[in-house]
Order: structure tokens, then sequence, then C-alpha cells
């Protein structure tokens, strides 16, 4: 399994507190993203880094930042977290863009907002 | 990227093939066709990839199309292990994790 380690893996906050997730990898893989899997769904992609320092929005970021100070850590936050943010969010790594570049999945945070 | 439609779900016997369809008749000439599956809700799994050539792995084969509108994923053999949900997705040559990922293929490999 490709090095990526995310924590917390279950977590339950309260509506309207910060909540920061982490996403590690020992891969020196240049690309990171975030995505979340709500129920009976398919992964949608909030967003990804492309290197240090250097991140971009993905289908739905609204509500999240997130911030890459080192290659290896690549940070979700939830300023002000609400019910709809009840998800699973999985961190996947790429070691390049290319189309023939496959991506290696973490083992995902259940991140519950009661 | 392109949009897929899978079926919903799908039954196989264990120790039998199972071949998972996919339609991506919007598939343009520099997107690659991914199979991804997940089990359990554990991250999602690569299975195999390809452009326009048949493909095969120690996992599955792939097998495009010519006109490349329509792909499927062939398991040789079946086992209760490969149980999942198996993703298709069609992606443009960049970005490899910048991926679109539609709700897949619930299948399930029976005894």
């Amino acid at each position: 399994d490709a090095g990526i380690t995310q924590s917390p893996r279950h977590k339950v906050t309260e509506t309207g507190t910060p909540v920061t997730l982490r996403c590690h990898q020992t891969e020196n893989h240049r690309y990171m993203y975030w995505y979340r899997q709500d129920p009976g769904h398919g992964l949608r992609l909030i967003h990804y880094s492309y290197g240090v320092k250097d991140t971009d929005k993905g289908e739905v970021s609204d509500g999240y930042s997130v911030s890459r100070s080192k290659t290896e850590d690549f940070l979700l936050t939830l300023e002000s977290a609400t019910s709809s943010q009840t998800s699973v969010y999985f961190c996947a790594i790429s070691e390049s863009d290319a189309g023939s570049s496959e991506a290696f999945f973490g083992q995902g945070t259940r991140l519950t907002v009661v | 990227d392109a949009k897929t439609t899978q079926p919903p779900s799908m039954d196989c016997a264990e120790g039998r093939a199972a071949n998972l369809p996919c339609n991506h008749s919007t598939i343009s000439g520099n997107e690659y066709v991914y199979w991804y599956r997940q089990i359990h809700s554990q991250g999602p799994q690569y299975i195999i990839h390809g452009l326009k050539n048949n493909e095969t792995n120690e996992m599955a084969s792939l097998i495009i199309t010519e006109d490349r509108k329509s792909s499927t994923l062939i398991l040789p053999h079946a086992t209760l292990r490969d149980t999942a949900v198996y993703y298709c997705i069609v992606r443009v040559n960049t970005n490899a994790g910048k991926s679109t990922f539609g709700d897949g293929t619930t299948l399930t490999v029976k005894p």
C-alpha cells in the first residue's frame, strides 16, 4: 500500500467549530488531493495541490481551505463546520499529473458534525 | 472530463468472470479510461487504465471498443473478496487525481 496516513480516522465535532484533517505521505509524490464521499455516492474533489504552497479548487471547495507547507503534508480545514460537511474524507496522492499516472488513496476520515 | 454511465449493480458467481460495462460516449481523444474499486468504504483502489488499446494486469483486463465510446472491465475469476463498488472514470491527460467519480457499479460476488 502507498504510504498515506490520514488523521484523525474518526471525529465528531459541533457545528460552528473549526476542524483540520491531516494527510501525510511518505512517497514524496508531488500531487495531493482531498475528496469527500457522501453515503451511496462517488467521490467529489474538494481541493488539490500540485506542489508546496501550490493549491487549487475542486468542484466542491466552498467552506473548505487547504494548506501545504511541505511535500509530505496536506491539510484540509473546515473553518466553521456545518452539518452538510458530515462525510467521509479521502486523501489521494499521485506522482505526476500525466494521464497515465495513477492516484493512491488513504483510508479515509469519517467526520460527523452535530 | 467525459461523463460515464455504469449499471448500478451486478451479481457474479464465484469463480466466474465478472464483466463490468461502462459507457463514455463523449470521450475525447486525449482522455484515458480508468477503473478503481472501493471495498467496504475503504479508500478507492486503482485497478487498471487504458487509452485505446486493451490492457491486462494481474488484477483485471480492460477492453476498450474501437470507437472508444465504451469499455468493459473483466475480472477473470471473481472471488468473494472482489465484492465492491467499481468506478469507471474518464480523465484528461493531466492531473492524475483530479478525477470525477460517478456512483459506480456495486458488484456482488456470490458463492
